[in-house]
């Protein structure tokens, strides 16, 4: 049973338009949700996070909104960026097991 | 700042033969590493995670005796591959955590085994 789940494979979007990338998870017991961002050849590198306990989190052109009750959460890309085409892992953690859950992931292609 | 490296970058072993991995953390203390292999068609799969005066704990499917892990201070770790075979391919992640800035799991850049 997949424990995090990305809807999309894939998705194209034009430089400049947002990108919204979703997930949703299984087990309640998450409580900490990391969204890494991997380039070809790269290991994953952590892009923005947020805690079950807030609804919204914000870095730049990149935010998270988080809805606890439906288990789902998305990434919008503000303003993308052809340099912002990479695959995004959304990703599930219950702090108390130290251990990341990571959904299939996303390959985002921005184009110019 | 907090980096994670990991040697080799890139390895090819014959069918049968054992490959050491290497993994290290710079900057913070590595109370916590997970090892996940990246297949070409998959996400990442947990292997194990190694905590400092923890035992370490397999997943399903991977064991010990597959997969031996040494984790022997806060800022090294290394995984064999024994008798490694072809769907033991793919791109193995180290991710090292520390107490008290839980949950913030840096990554190296892999190391990619591949196997004829």
């Amino acid at each position: 049973q997949q424990q995090v789940r990305q809807s999309s494979q894939s998705l194209t979007v034009w430089e400049g338009e947002t990108a919204i990338l979703n997930c949703s998870y299984e087990n309640s017991a998450f409580d900490y949700f990391p969204w890494y961002q991997q380039f070809p050849g790269e290991g994953p590198a952590l892009l923005i996070a947020i805690r079950s306990v807030s609804d919204k989190k914000e870095d730049g052109r990149f935010t998270i909104f988080f809805n606890k009750r439906e288990k789902n959460l998305s990434l919008h890309i503000k303003d993308s960026q052809p340099g912002d085409s990479a695959t995004y892992f959304c990703a599930a953690d219950d702090t108390n097991a130290y251990k990341v859950i990571f959904g299939k992931g996303t390959h985002l292609h921005v184009l110019p | 700042g907090a980096l994670v490296y990991q040697y080799p970058r890139r390895t090819i072993c014959k069918s049968g033969t054992s490959m050491r991995m290497e993994c290290q953390a710079v900057g913070f203390q590595a109370t916590s590493v997970a090892w996940y292999r990246q297949s070409p068609q998959k996400t990442f799969e947990l292997i194990a995670l190694s905590t400092v005066n923890s035992a370490i704990k397999y997943e399903q499917n991977f064991t010990q005796e597959k997969f031996p892990i040494s984790h022997p201070n806060l800022s090294f770790s290394s995984m064999t591959v024994l008798n490694a075979y072809l769907e033991d391919r793919g791109l193995y992640l180290c991710g090292a955590s520390t107490d008290g800035v839980q949950d913030t799991q840096y990554f190296g850049p892999g190391t990619r085994l591949l196997v004829l």
